[in-house]
Formats: C-alpha cells, sequence, structure tokens
C-alpha cells in the first residue's frame, strides 16, 4: 500500500540552509505536498509539485523530486526561528481526491 | 489570508453530549471536503470525504453513525461528534479544494476535550 516516510526531527541553527527529507512508496503519486503545522494549529500549504516536475522554487523554498529513487526534499534556506514547526510531506494519487497521505511529520527547530 | 475556515478552534464537552464543528471555504465554491483526525504527535488521517448534496463516503474503520458529515451548501461541511467519549479527544482538521487539480487547504483546526 501507500506509505510515507520522514526523518522526525531535525536541528538548526538560525541562517543554516535545512532540508527535510521524505521517501514514498507508490510510483503512481501524482502530486506530492509539503505542509508546515505549527503547535495547536491546522496545517499550512507550503508548496507542492506535480510528478512531472523535478524541482520547484519559491522564495526560500526549494522541492526536489527524484521520481526513480520516490524521494522528495524541502530546502529551507537562510532558516529562521519563526520556520520552527512540524513540516509534512504528503503525496495524493489523483488531482481528484482528498486522500492524502501523510508522513509522520519532521520537527524542525531553529536554535538561535 | 485563510481560505478555509473552521469553527470552534476548541471545544470542552461533557461525556454523552453532541459536539458540531463548522468548516467553510471562504472565497471559492468546494463540493467536496475532507476531515481529518490527528492525535498527539502523529500525523492525520482521513476519516471521511464530504460530498456536497450527498452522503459522506466514510474510511473504514471510522463509525459514520458517530461521526455525522452534513454538506449542506457548497461552502459549508460540519462534523457532528455524537455522543462524545473521552477517546474522542483529538484534533479534527478540515480541509477543501476549489478546483480539480488545485490543492488542497486546511482549516486550523478543532481541538475536542471530552471529559
Amino acid at each position: 500500500g501507500e506509505d510515507v516516510e520522514q526523518s522526525l526531527f531535525l536541528s538548526v541553527r538560525e541562517g543554516d540552509s535545512s532540508v527535510i527529507n521524505c521517501t514514498y512508496t507508490d510510483s503512481s503519486s501524482t502530486y506530492l505536498y509539503w505542509y508546515k503545522q505549527e503547535p495547536g494549529a491546522g496545517l499550512q500549504l507550503l508548496t507542492y509539485i506535480f510528478s512531472n516536475m523535478d524541482m520547484k522554487q519559491d522564495q526560500r523554498l526549494t522541492v526536489l523530486l527524484n521520481k526513480k529513487d520516490k524521494h522528495l526534499s524541502l530546502r529551507i534556506a537562510d532558516t529562521q526561528t519563526g520556520d520552527s514547526a512540524i513540516y509534512f510531506c504528503a503525496e495524493t494519487l489523483s488531482s481528484n481526491t482528498g486522500k492524502l497521505i501523510f508522513g509522520q511529520g519532521t520537527t524542525l527547530q531553529v536554535k538561535p | 489570508g485563510a481560505v478555509v475556515s473552521q469553527h470552534p478552534s476548541w471545544v470542552i464537552c461533557k461525556s454523552g453530549t453532541s459536539v458540531k464543528i463548522e468548516c467553510r471555504s471562504l472565497d471559492f465554491q468546494a463540493t467536496t471536503m475532507f476531515w481529518y483526525r490527528q492525535f498527539p504527535k502523529q500525523s492525520l488521517m482521513l476519516m471521511a470525504t464530504s460530498n456536497e448534496g450527498s452522503k459522506a463516503t466514510y474510511e473504514q474503520g471510522v463509525e459514520k453513525d458517530k461521526f455525522l458529515i452534513n454538506h449542506a451548501s457548497l461552502t459549508l461541511s460540519t462534523l457532528t461528534v455524537t455522543s462524545a467519549h473521552p477517546e474522542d479527544s483529538s484534533f479534527y482538521i478540515c480541509s477543501a479544494s476549489g478546483q480539480n487539480n488545485s490543492p488542497l487547504h486546511f482549516g486550523n483546526g478543532t481541538r475536542l476535550t471530552v471529559t
């Protein structure tokens, strides 16, 4: 079945780059997402990438997709303390369904 | 700004009572909305798909008589937790998408505590 895996924790210093990794198992994934969740809050869509793309950049965020290895990464440049949160990777198999398969979430800790 | 609004943001209720949670799409019409549940320090699990004008589709293991979903308009879906028990305490989050091929936006979630 579908499965999405993430490392659970990442700690970086303010100003450094953060790279959060995600692997997925289903090769028929069409969309892959990154969401951010701050304590006690809902999910904020950060960015997403179509499965026919290799890279997408949006300001400080860069998403890389390696379809061969089924590996997705999110790079945050110049990480700030406000970036501290849980980051969820998710995939969907169809553009018309909300059945996102979520990873366990990566807690990003940014030290001043 | 927020495109999906969820209300209330938190609620405490007594065991045996029912609680209604609302999910609204603010600047788009959503024929389909989705309800997720998140336990502490865990990921989100899809509970059901809410379809405007028809019955909701529930995921395996989710009791449809306990979690009543109503999608009466193109901008509003409600989730009612009936006869709530302490094990229903959780974080409930809704999401919606305006069109095919557009990403899902999530509400801010509702923290339910059943005492």
